[in-house]
């Protein structure tokens, strides 16, 4: 069946440094992938997505592109904050009544 | 301002004891979704509507009900038949939208503690 794997956390790094975190994909079709992120005490929010092999999703900084010949959706920020401490899931939606599966997250800290 | 609003934020309650999660949402979407959420893991499909008067069972219905009677509600009731039911519970929603890729939007969530 469709699934989601991305790297376990959690991910410590200082502020300033590149942000990498890996996920890929098992999905019959064309999925479009996702990720959402979780701040302490909260719902998720849609960072940024992607509906189409080799489309860039960004935003705030942060950006990852779809690719079919790898099956992955890795996330990279060029510089992080320590505001962007928060748990940051990928997703992908299977279009089976919209369901959407989502990877097990990945917590990052970003230390000052 | 659109959204969705899950009530109350913190809900405590004795074993044994039936509990409804509210959830409403002023989004005109279709399509609204229940998940479970647990320390350390993902999030766990309950149960989802792709419309008014129908529901389906997601991964880990048992124990739970809904009802969709409304397009903008989609209530949660914890049975006493759920076995561990302390957990954080989240209500999503989506316009059912091939363009949009079928995107959630989610609400603040409902922390359930069940002593």
């Amino acid at each position: 069946g469709d699934s989601v794997t991305q790297m376990e956390g959690p991910v410590t790094l200082s502020e300033e440094a590149f942000l990498t975190i890996n996920c890929t994909y098992t999905a019959t079709g064309y999925p479009s992938l996702f990720w959402y992120v979780q701040y302490p005490g909260e719902g998720l929010q849609l960072l940024l997505k992607a509906t189409k092999a080799d489309d860039k999703g960004s935003n705030k900084g942060f950006e990852a592109t779809y690719r079919k010949e790898t099956t992955s959706f890795h996330l990279e920020k060029g510089s992080v904050q320590v505001s962007d401490s928060a748990v940051y899931f990928c997703a992908l939606s299977t279009y089976l009544g919209g369901k959407i599966i989502f990877g097990k997250g990945t917590r990052l800290h970003i230390l000052p | 301002d659109g959204g969705i609003t899950q009530s109350p934020k913190y809900l405590f309650r004795k074993e044994g004891q039936n509990v409804t999660l509210s959830c409403e949402q002023n989004l005109n979407h279709d399509a609204m979704y229940w998940y479970r959420q647990d320390p350390g893991q993902g999030l766990r499909l309950i149960y989802y509507s792709q419309i008014v008067n129908d529901f389906q069972k997601g991964d880990i219905a048992e124990g739970y009900s809904v009802s969709r009677e409304k397009k903008e509600s989609f209530p949660l009731t914890v049975t006493s038949a759920q076995k561990n039911p302390t957990a954080f519970y989240l209500c999503a929603s989506s316009a059912g939208q091939i363009r949009e890729g079928y995107e959630q939007y989610f609400g603040p969530g409902t922390r359930l503690t069940v002593t």
